[in-house]
């Protein structure tokens, strides 16, 4: 059973702090990594994707990757009170043309001013 | 211009009826899924067709029936809804089986 693993939180930090979210998967062969963020009754978003291992940043948002480790992370720095969400990572492994985006449980992020 | 649309955004409805929810993409992509949110938030994949067909069908009561007309589309069709139902019902599509995802805005489904 492939698996995507996250700390449910709530995670809560002070405003301007750095957001550390963390997710482990079960699939060795796992190919592509999303960050998605969803509002409460909206739904999800993509914020980052990061497909080989290192570190990707846009604006605030980095994205690491760690294949060895099979884990993923994001880092949300300077948080801002609208970054208060859930955040869903997710990850496909598409061998064998059988493509299947799977969901961690997400992280609920509380900034707080 | 909404990327993937559904409708209806709510539907309430009564045990044992029958009901659809429609999905259209015009992103031109040939991936489409439905995604199922429970209460406690999880998001886990129904079916996903690639080109009008069938790829991934997991383990989903076959009261649950998908229909893709053509690429664009992708509808969901339940019959004998029953209370364990209850829930946001997702359409998403991508480019390909590589993902990422872009989802519609959500369909909350309760059953009474």
């Amino acid at each position: 059973q492939k698996e995507v693993e996250q700390n449910s939180g709530p995670l809560s930090v002070p405003e301007g702090a750095i957001a550390s979210l963390n997710c482990t998967y079960s699939d060795r062969g796992s190919q592509s990594f999303f960050w998605y963020r969803q509002y409460s009754g909206k739904s999800p978003e993509l914020i980052m994707s990061i497909y080989s291992n290192g570190d990707k940043e846009d604006g605030r948002f980095t994205a690491q990757l760690n294949k060895a480790s099979q884990y993923v992370s994001l880092l949300i720095r300077d948080s801002q009170p609208s970054d208060s969400a859930t955040y869903l990572c997710a990850v496909v492994n598409y061998g064998g043309s059988q493509g299947n985006l799977i969901f961690g449980k997400g992280t609920k992020l509380s900034v707080k001013p | 211009d909404t990327a993937v649309s559904q409708t209806p955004k709510y539907l309430v409805t009564q045990m044992g009826n029958d009901k659809s929810i429609k999905c259209e993409q015009n992103l031109g992509h040939d991936t489409m899924y439905w995604y199922k949110q429970d209460s406690k938030k999880f998001l886990k994949i129904m079916f996903s067709y690639n080109n009008k067909e069938l790829i991934i069908n997991e383990t989903v009561p076959n009261r649950f029936s998908p229909k893709s007309p053509d690429k664009a589309h992708l509808n969901l069709h339940i019959n004998s809804l029953e209370l364990g139902d209850s829930a946001v019902y997702f359409c998403a599509s991508s480019q390909d089986l590589t993902g990422p995802l872009h989802f519609g805005n959500g369909t909350r489904l309760t059953v009474t």
